[in-house]
């Protein structure tokens, strides 16, 4: 069935370095993929995207990493600062479209 | 601002009781969700409209209602209250068919049921 997973359900980095959150996903045939930023007592919000047809997608102190042979994607903050603490969810649309299937969620906690 | 509201932020009440959710989005968007967030954070959609037409509904108990008036608004009315749908609920809207048009959140309702 269509399942997007992450490896670690919480990541505490120290302030000023790099954190990389893991997604894994289940179908092959995905060709969108979607990072969300959800931050204590508010919705998720969009982060970046990246569709199939390429491997490496930057943003503002963000990279996205598609690896499609083992069906594994990343995200890449460099710099962690405080505000980035909140929870981090991958996401693909389901088989045949019309919904999102969102991962686990990584709790992405920053020491100052 | 443009967004997606909903009201109420916070809703308490007894169990077997019936409560609303509404939600409204200016995007313009002709698609809108409802989404559950258990207490380990995972997601999962419950309802989806698109032009004030319901297109998905995920095995949701009939005691979830949702009604769109039009297709800035999407509501959830609940009946008959249980313990196991105390959950923070989220209204989302997109626009569909837009190739890059990813999901617009609501702050969420949060609701807690005793």
């Amino acid at each position: 069935g269509e399942s997007v997973g992450l490896h670690l359900p919480t990541l505490s980095v120290q302030e000023g370095d790099n954190s990389i959150i893991n997604c894994a996903y289940s179908n092959s045939a995905s060709d969108y993929f979607i990072w969300y930023k959800q931050e204590s007592g508010k919705g998720p919000q969009f982060i970046i995207d990246i569709r199939s047809n390429m491997d490496k997608r930057q943003g503002q102190r963000v990279t996205v990493l598609l690896n499609k042979t083992v069906k594994h994607l990343s995200l890449q903050i460099a710099a962690t600062q405080p505000g980035d603490s909140a929870v981090y969810f991958c996401a693909e649309p389901s088989v045949g479209g019309g919904k999102l299937i969102f991962g686990q969620g990584t709790e992405l906690s920053v020491k100052p | 601002d443009t967004a997606v509201s909903q009201t109420p932020k916070y809703l308490v009440t007894q169990m077997g009781n019936d409560k609303s959710i509404k939600c409204e989005q200016n995007l313009g968007h002709d698609t809108m969700y409802w989404y559950k967030q258990d207490s380990k954070k995972f997601l999962k959609i419950m309802f989806s409209y698109n032009n004030k037409e319901l297109i998905i509904n995920e095995t949701v108990p009939n005691r979830f209602s949702p009604k769109s008036p039009d297709k800035a608004h999407l509501n959830l009315h609940i009946n008959s209250l249980e313990l196991g749908d105390s959950a923070v609920y989220f209204c989302a809207s997109s626009q569909m068919g837009q190739v890059n048009s990813p999901l617009h959140f609501g702050n969420g309702t949060r609701l807690t049921v005793t």
